[in-house]
């Protein structure tokens, strides 16, 4: 199975700050046949399901606020909140479909500093 | 698209769990259906796929004991885990897709009790 690890744990990040998510996984999830990343990341907040932010690896789901990125390819990815706002608290994780099993990162846990 | 589960929250030690997913809304042929849990306070664990058609991949790890079924014309997905112990306790989630998950159901928290 592919191991998909999250830094930092948790983070706290004052209102109007950036903040940056890493997602490092055991083995590469860029399919050349393809030439895509097979990465997504998503948010949860208390109580509900996970909401689709990004899919492969870079690619905004619709409606989500252009302040939410994500870059990097191969074994190391990045989500960045450009402009931290309160409605953006919530953890954050990290998939890879790239093989089976789909595999996510233990979750990043984002505050208001 | 809209995901509604349903099914018992609360199951004894080596009882079968039964969840339903009914989908609205868009398209249900032509879709993946994925199932994921998420035991309280912890992380995400796919259970595995069923494509409209009906073919399945399950988790190596719960492979033995999840049966996963569709049902086109009623637009509806179901999950079976056999055998429930403590440790399958957990908040179970439908979700469109096979890859990224772009719809999800409300989420059905299970419990299960020796």
């Amino acid at each position: 199975d592919i191991v998909m690890t999250q830094s930092p744990d948790s983070l706290a990040v004052s209102l109007g700050e950036r903040a940056t998510i890493n997602c490092k996984s055991s083995q590469s999830v860029f399919q050349s046949s393809y030439n895509k990343d097979y990465l997504s990341w998503y948010q949860q907040k208390p109580g509900q399901p996970p909401k689709l932010l990004i899919y492969w690896a870079s690619t905004r789901e619709s409606g989500v606020p252009d302040r939410f990125s994500g870059s990097g390819s191969g074994t190391d990815f990045t989500l960045t909140i450009s402009s931290l706002q309160t409605e953006d608290v919530a953890v954050y994780f990290c998939q890879q479909y790239y093989s089976s099993p789909v595999t996510f990162g233990q979750g990043t846990r984002l505050e208001i500093k | 698209v809209q995901l509604h589960q349903s099914g018992p929250g609360l199951l004894k030690s080596s009882e079968t769990l039964s969840l339903t997913c009914d989908v609205s809304g868009d398209s249900f042929s032509g879709y993946y259906w994925s199932w994921v849990r998420q035991p309280p306070g912890k992380g995400l664990e796919w259970i595995g796929y069923i494509y409209y058609s009906g073919s399945t991949d399950y988790n190596p790890s719960l492979k033995s004991r999840v049966t996963m079924s569709v049902d086109a014309s009623k637009r509806q997905l179901s999950l079976k885990v056999t055998s429930m112990t403590a440790a399958d306790s957990a908040v179970y989630y439908c979700a469109r897709g096979r890859f990224s998950l772009d719809y999800w159901g409300q989420g059905t928290l299970v419990a299960v009790s020796s």
